[in-house]
């Protein structure tokens, strides 16, 4: 299957800073990724749909300026939390789609967990 | 509102024992059916995938879909502890979005 990487694995930042998370799609070209957030015990929440030279589509919500979502090229896109607070920590996750047709998958990255303090 | 529904769980099963998941989805134009495995503290990882109706096989795993009534199930053969997981249904939007829907999980636990 494809392979779908995210860095940093882990982030840990103080309130009011901004982190940014990558996702790259490693072995094929993806003009769509999808975000994802997990808190505890709780399933996967999509976030929005980033697409590839046009703007990302949130989900109702997810404030768009709080999520700055750019996906520059076909293989990269990134998730900025922007002036993150504590109830930002969250287990974030992206996906691409990977296959024929309908038979596409999505395949997930490894996730990054990040705690704001 | 397009929902897929599943038993949050715990099921639990003793080792070596056939494990049963079920799903449910709402939306009866969906084509494409996934199961992921998510272990504790990891991201999803593909199972299955089926989008026929019948059974797919595939090791001890094998995807059941009936599209008449709209489920989806998973069956887990010869259950071991490593299988001890949440498993997440996944039903694909037939939009243009690729969107995947998906369920809340249900949480496997294989006994020793």
């Amino acid at each position: 299957g494809a392979v779908v990487s995210q860095h940093p694995s882990w982030v840990i930042c103080k309130s009011g800073t901004s982190v940014k998370i990558e996702c790259r799609s490693l072995d094929f070209q993806a003009t769509t990724m999808f975000w994802y957030r997990q808190f505890p015990k709780q399933s996967l929440m999509l976030m929005a749909t980033s697409n590839e030279g046009s703007k990302a589509t949130y989900e109702q919500g997810v404030e768009k300026d709080k999520f700055l979502i750019n996906h520059a090229s076909l293989t990269l896109s990134t998730l900025t939390v922007t002036s993150a607070h504590p109830e930002d920590s969250s287990f974030y996750i992206c996906s691409a789609p990977w296959g024929l047709a309908w038979e596409e998958t999505q395949y997930f990255g490894p996730g990054t967990r990040l705690l704001v303090l | 509102q397009k929902e897929v529904e599943q038993n949050s769980g715990p099921l639990s099963v003793p080792e070596g024992a056939i494990a049963s998941l079920n799903c449910t989805y709402s939306d009866r134009g969906s084509q494409s059916f996934f199961w992921y495995r998510q272990y504790s503290g990891k991201s999803p990882e593909l199972i299955m995938s089926i989008y026929s109706n019948g059974d797919k096989e595939d090791g001890r795993f094998t995807a059941q879909l009936n599209k008449a009534s709209q489920y989806v199930s998973l069956l887990i053969r010869d259950s071991q502890p490593s299988d001890s997981a949440t498993y997440l249904c996944a039903v694909n939007l037939m939009d243009s979005s690729y969107k995947l829907i998906f369920g809340s999980g249900t949480r496997l636990l294989v006994r020793p």
